[in-house]
């Protein structure tokens, strides 16, 4: 079964610092994946995706994310964080099942916290 | 721009009552899920259509139930509240052609007492 860990739970980083969050998969095919972040009180808002090709992949906001499939990693990365980056970061694979097609299966988030 | 808008951002409600969480997206999409938001457990599937009149269960489907009676309308019905049921609902939506670009609506944080 598809499963996405994101083993830190809470991340400090100071307002300039570079940054990188984790994400391990579990999946069979060639996965679909995506990191969302989530500001307080607000929706999911899709920072990148990888489905194939380039294994570097550019998001907005200036964030990265790197594919390693002999790894099943998927993490995501910034140079130079700012204070607006504290927010909730998920890391997301999607199903490509035909009964279950674009179902995702969330990790459990990162919260980051940026000190000034 | 793609909206994908839940009717209430925060609910206060009672054990045993019924309740309706109504998500409504404005670009025609095919697919719609339910996710419900808890600290430390990140986001599970509820339910999801793929069409009208059609819905599937996901993972925690137990004490929910869902109607889509037109394509632009996903409600999600908790037949009797209960208090484990205080969460954060999050609706989305996808299209057929493109079916993981999934929008998010704000989200119904719901409390139940």
């Amino acid at each position: 079964a598809q499963s996405v860990t994101q083993p830190d739970i809470h991340i400090t980083v100071s307002e300039g610092a570079s940054l990188e969050l984790r994400c391990n998969y579990s999946y069979g095919a060639t996965p679909y994946l995506f990191w969302y972040v989530q500001s307080p009180g607000q929706g999911l808002q899709l920072l990148l995706k990888y489905f194939s090709g380039d294994t570097l992949v550019q998001g907005i906001k200036g964030f990265e994310a790197e594919f390693k499939r002999s790894q099943s990693s998927f993490n995501l990365r910034k140079p130079s964080v700012h204070w607006s980056d504290a927010a909730e970061y998920f890391c997301a694979v999607g199903d490509d099942r035909g009964s279950t097609l674009g179902r995702l299966y969330f990790g459990r988030g990162t919260q980051l916290t940026v000190w000034p | 721009d793609v909206k994908v808008t839940q009717s209430s951002r925060y609910l206060v409600k009672r054990t045993g009552e019924k309740v309706f969480l109504e998500c409504v997206q404005d670009m025609d999409h095919e697919n719609m899920f339910w996710y419900r938001q808890d600290p430390g457990l990140g986001l599970r599937l509820i339910y999801f259509s793929y069409d009208v009149k059609m819905k599937e269960k996901g993972d925690i489907p137990e004490g929910y139930s869902v109607s889509r009676e037109k394509k632009e309308r996903f409600s999600l019905i908790l037949e009797s509240a209960s208090t484990n049921q205080t969460s954060m609902y999050l609706c989305a939506s996808s299209q057929n052609r493109n079916p993981f670009e999934a929008y998010f609506g704000q989200g119904t944080r719901l409390t139940v007492v």
